[in-house]
């Protein structure tokens, strides 16, 4: 049984570019959530999606957007980069409202 | 607003000494959901534990054991017998229960590293 997935593992980007990340909900799973996690911090919010729509949004400008797909997998996309938007993003999956699995992570870097 | 504190950053060990890791959660809402998950250094975060608002009870889970206590709104972990394998981040979320509508979004502390040593 496969667990979340996400990809690419490592990016690295230039100021102003623009990124889209990878997710792969662990089986049974509808539900697909993305955290930002910057060095040293804990994982922060930034949207959950449901039934191919954002349910919850954290508190993140609107360069940071995303997307479900029929298939419960999901893109977290970032427009305009910033050097502050280099983190570990994280995916999460659940069914319904139980409790979330997360992947491995994608490292972004921004240059 | 929901708030995590983990008051220890960093907390280094002896293999086989006892360690407690501290959390402190603020919420308005009366039910919520409390989580424990550790993340080594591969990045992945490891669930380890959830605990409803209205259950007290502590738990167990061989060298793991959870102590919830709603009147301090703490919800302390401890490791028996540590191990060097036990060394990583650790962190307590949290996420009100929604029965209808909204999601479950997990509100977490800045963590606590705990190194393990031989």
């Amino acid at each position: 049984d496969a667990g979340v997935t996400q990809s690419p593992t490592h990016l690295i980007k230039t100021r102003g570019q623009q990124v889209t990340l990878r997710c792969s909900p662990k089986s049974g799973h509808d539900t697909v959530s993305w955290y930002q996690q910057a060095l040293g911090q804990g994982p922060q919010f930034i949207f959950q999606y449901y039934e191919e729509e954002e349910r919850q949004r954290g508190n993140f400008p609107d360069r940071f957007s995303g997307h479900q797909f029929p298939n419960y997998s999901s893109e977290l996309n970032v427009n305009a980069l910033l050097l502050g938007d280099s983190a570990l993003y994280l995916c999460a999956s659940c069914r319904g409202r139980e409790t979330q699995y997360f992947g491995p992570g994608t490292r972004l870097l921004v240059l | 607003a929901q708030k995590v504190t983990q008051a220890q950053t960093e907390i280094s060990v002896v293999e086989k000494e006892d360690v407690t890791l501290d959390c402190v959660y603020e919420t308005r809402d009366t039910t919520y959901y409390l989580f424990w998950y550790k993340q080594p250094p591969s990045g992945e975060l490891v669930f380890l534990i959830r605990r409803n608002s209205f259950d007290e009870q502590n738990e167990i889970s061989g060298r793991y054991s959870w102590n919830f206590q709603k009147s301090t709104s703490s919800f302390n972990f401890t490791i028996t017998a540590s191990q060097v394998v036990d060394s990583a981040v650790y962190f307590c979320a949290l996420s009100e229960a929604i029965l209808t509508g909204g999601g479950n979004k997990l509100t977490f502390g800045t963590g606590t590293q705990l190194k393990v040593e031989l």
